[in-house]
């Protein structure tokens, strides 16, 4: 079975700071990962994805993912928040065998401080 | 090209009464997945059809049902409306060889 575990429902942050959000996953089978970003009243949208390729993934819009299976953690980052970057992020794992479902964690919202 | 579209994108409906969502993939794509998001139980998967067959199925009643067609638009039916059904319902689309689903923006459907 797979699952995602997003640690802090909330994240804030000064405009400028490192942003961290936080994932672990489990699954029996090597997972592929994603970062998804949500906008009020919009549907999801792919930040960056892990295939089993290189392990340090760069997405869109300056976010960068490291894979580490020792620690089952794909956490994203990026070096200096924006206030644009204000919204909420989920992490999701998925088998990508016979099915492209994708399991999502319970999301984290970023709060940008000016 | 087009991205995912989702109809209507909000609906208010009484419980009891059914309602159809529609989703029209990116063309070209035959992969329709679609996913319930509520406050309280976050973004659970619902159905995955490909090529007008339901490839997988979520933990959700038999009240929950789908359908593709060959131009690989779906639907998705929810009968006899429980307040609890109220959520944002969003739609996404696999291309053939790809791994990356493209999100429709949804239908929110409020149940009074």
């Amino acid at each position: 079975a797979q699952s995602v575990t997003q640690l802090g429902s909330h994240v804030s942050v000064s405009e400028g700071a490192l942003v961290l959000l936080r994932c672990n996953y489990s699954s029996s089978v090597p997972p592929y990962l994603f970062w998804y970003v949500q906008y009020p009243n919009q549907g999801l949208q792919l930040l960056l994805k892990y295939t089993s390729a290189a392990t340090l993934v760069k997405g869109i819009n300056g976010f960068e993912a490291e894979f580490k299976k020792s620690e089952t953690s794909f956490h994203l980052t990026k070096p200096s928040a924006h206030m644009s970057d204000a919204a909420e992020y989920f992490c999701a794992v998925s088998r990508m065998d016979s099915s492209y479902k994708l399991i999502f964690g319970s999301g984290t919202r970023l709060l940008v401080r000016p | 090209k087009a991205g995912v579209t989702q109809t209507p994108r909000y609906l208010i409906k009484t419980r009891g009464q059914q309602v159809t969502l529609s989703c029209s993939p990116i063309s070209g794509h035959r992969s329709v997945s679609w996913y319930q998001q509520t406050p309280g139980q976050g973004l659970q998967f619902l159905f995955e059809y490909f090529s007008e067959t339901q490839r997988n199925k979520g933990n959700f009643p038999g009240r929950f049902s789908g359908r593709q067609f060959s131009n690989s638009r779906s639907e998705m039916n929810v009968s006899t409306l429980e307040l609890g059904d109220s959520a944002l319902y969003l739609c996404a689309s696999v291309g053939t060889g790809s791994d990356e689903q493209f999100f429709g923006p949804g239908t929110r459907l409020t149940v009074l």
